[in-house]
């Protein structure tokens, strides 16, 4: 089964640093781009960052607003993709999602494969 | 950043009925290369992730009931549930991913009128 699992939220104090994983089964992780988006409490979601497969640089793209602080890694050989989330602040609280991104002829498909999420709580 | 609205907010439909729910985007996302739109549209019920729909504007992901249907180009989309049913409430989402940032439109909620 193509899945994806989320991993690592938790109850964490403002400025501290928190580190989510998605773990990839059923299909290369290797062969996709990975993007992380997030959901606070009864809002709408919104993109937090990006990052191509190997083929194309493994670079990453951030949202404005976590550029500086989050980081996207890889590690296609153990199939998962990390997101390191530092200097947290309370407005961070989210349920975070990682989702697959396919290459399609020119730019990416759209986003077929989404984890459950992880919940993350920034507060003291 | 391309910005995505929808319209309505909310919407109250009769089950059986149709629902239509508008999506605009602040700049085209049609690429002239394949005459593809960039534009998705996921459902996303209490306590789950989004699920895809449509993509390509207007192309229905595998397994999706065929009274879910997509339509329009460029900067204007439409996503139609031609007899709404029960299973069908929850709330749906535009978005485009022509370009980073991929951006969400704010959502509309259907409920049983």
């Amino acid at each position: 089964e193509v899945q994806l699992v989320e991993s690592g939220g938790d109850l964490v104090q403002p400025g501290r640093s928190l580190r989510l994983s998605c773990t990839a089964s059923g299909f290369t992780l290797g062969d996709y781009a990975m993007t992380w988006f997030r959901q606070a409490p009864g809002k709408g979601l919104e993109w937090v960052g990006f990052i191509r497969s190997k083929a194309f640089g493994g670079t990453t793209e951030y949202a404005a607003s976590v550029k500086g602080r989050f980081t996207i890694s890889r590690d296609d050989s153990k199939s998962i993709a990390y997101l390191q989330m530092n200097s947290l602040r309370t407005e961070e609280t989210a349920v975070y999602y990682c989702t697959r991104v396919p290459y399609a002829d020119y730019g990416y498909d759209a986003f077929d494969i989404w984890g459950q999420g992880t919940m993350v709580t920034v507060s003291s | 950043d391309i910005v995505m609205t929808q319209s309505p907010d909310s919407l109250a439909v009769s089950l059986g009925e149709r629902a239509t729910i508008n999506c605009k985007s602040s700049q085209s996302v049609l690429y002239s290369s394949n005459k593809k739109n960039y534009l998705a549209w996921y459902q996303q019920k209490p306590g789950q992730p989004p699920k895809l729909l449509i993509y390509w504007a207007s192309t229905r992901e595998s397994g999706v009931p065929d009274r879910f249907s997509g339509s329009g180009s460029g900067t204007d989309f439409t996503l139609t549930i031609s007899s709404l049913q029960a299973e069908d409430v929850a709330v749906y989402y535009c978005q485009q991913y022509d370009s980073t940032p991929f951006t969400f439109g704010p959502g509309t909620k259907v409920h049983i009128k």
